[in-house]
């Protein structure tokens, strides 16, 4: 079964970048990497998904390299309401989330 | 529009209460999901039905019983809970099953078995 990693907790600053990584080494061919953002109490938001190299939408950029063993989300400019928990999603059969990084955006 | 309905959003019951959480989609999406979400923890598959047949039953308990009527709307029947299966429920759908169709989740309804 694939396990997936990502840090546990990340903080930054106002207007910072953020970049959250993701280690999912034993992903399938056919996989999706999908991240999420939760709120307390609310259910998980779709944010962006990807296979391969380079997504962009207008929140967010993942980024993914050649061997698909990670995934790196990028938050750019960053504000208060960007706190939240962030899932990584390994879209596979066992639809199985990542631990979740809970993002503390600090004034 | 990439909506799911949930209802409701809190329930109390007790243990030997028979209850229903009900959730609806109109996105066309033929497959539907539930997961349960305990505190500071990822959500955890429960059920998955494909085009209104379940396809994945992850182990769970038959205190929860799943129902999909049709393809807009997913049911999940609750008889003789515990407390610690309070949580958060979650629904969710996506066009399909196979990876690289998105999952939309709903906002979930609180559930506190007493």
């Amino acid at each position: 079964l694939a396990k997936t990693t990502q840090p546990i907790s990340m903080d930054s600053y106002e207007g910072q970048e953020v970049n959250i990584t993701c280690s999912h080494n034993n992903i399938a061919t056919n996989d999706y990497i999908t991240w999420y953002q939760q709120f307390p109490s609310q259910g998980p938001r779709f944010i962006i998904q990807g296979y391969k190299t380079k997504v962009t939408n207008e929140v967010a950029s993942l980024f993914i390299p050649a061997d698909r063993k990670s995934s790196t989300l990028s938050l750019p400019r960053v504000s208060l309401s960007d706190t939240a928990v962030y899932y990584c999603f390994p879209r596979g059969q066992n639809f199985v989330f990542g631990p979740g990084t809970r993002l503390s955006v600090l004034p | 529009d990439t909506e799911v309905t949930q209802t409701p959003k809190h329930l109390v019951m007790g243990m030997t209460n028979k209850k229903s959480l009900k959730c609806e989609q109109h996105m066309g999406h033929r497959a539907m999901y539930w997961y349960k979400q305990k505190a500071k923890k990822p959500p955890e598959l429960m059920f998955v039905y494909s085009y209104e047949k379940l396809s994945i039953n992850e182990s769970v308990p038959s205190r929860f019983s799943p129902e999909c009527p049709n393809s807009s709307l997913l049911n999940l029947h609750l008889h003789a809970l515990q407390p610690e299966d309070s949580a958060l429920y979650l629904c969710a759908s996506s066009l399909g099953q196979t990876s690289g169709n998105t999952i939309y989740f709903g906002e979930g309804s609180w559930l506190t078995v007493v």
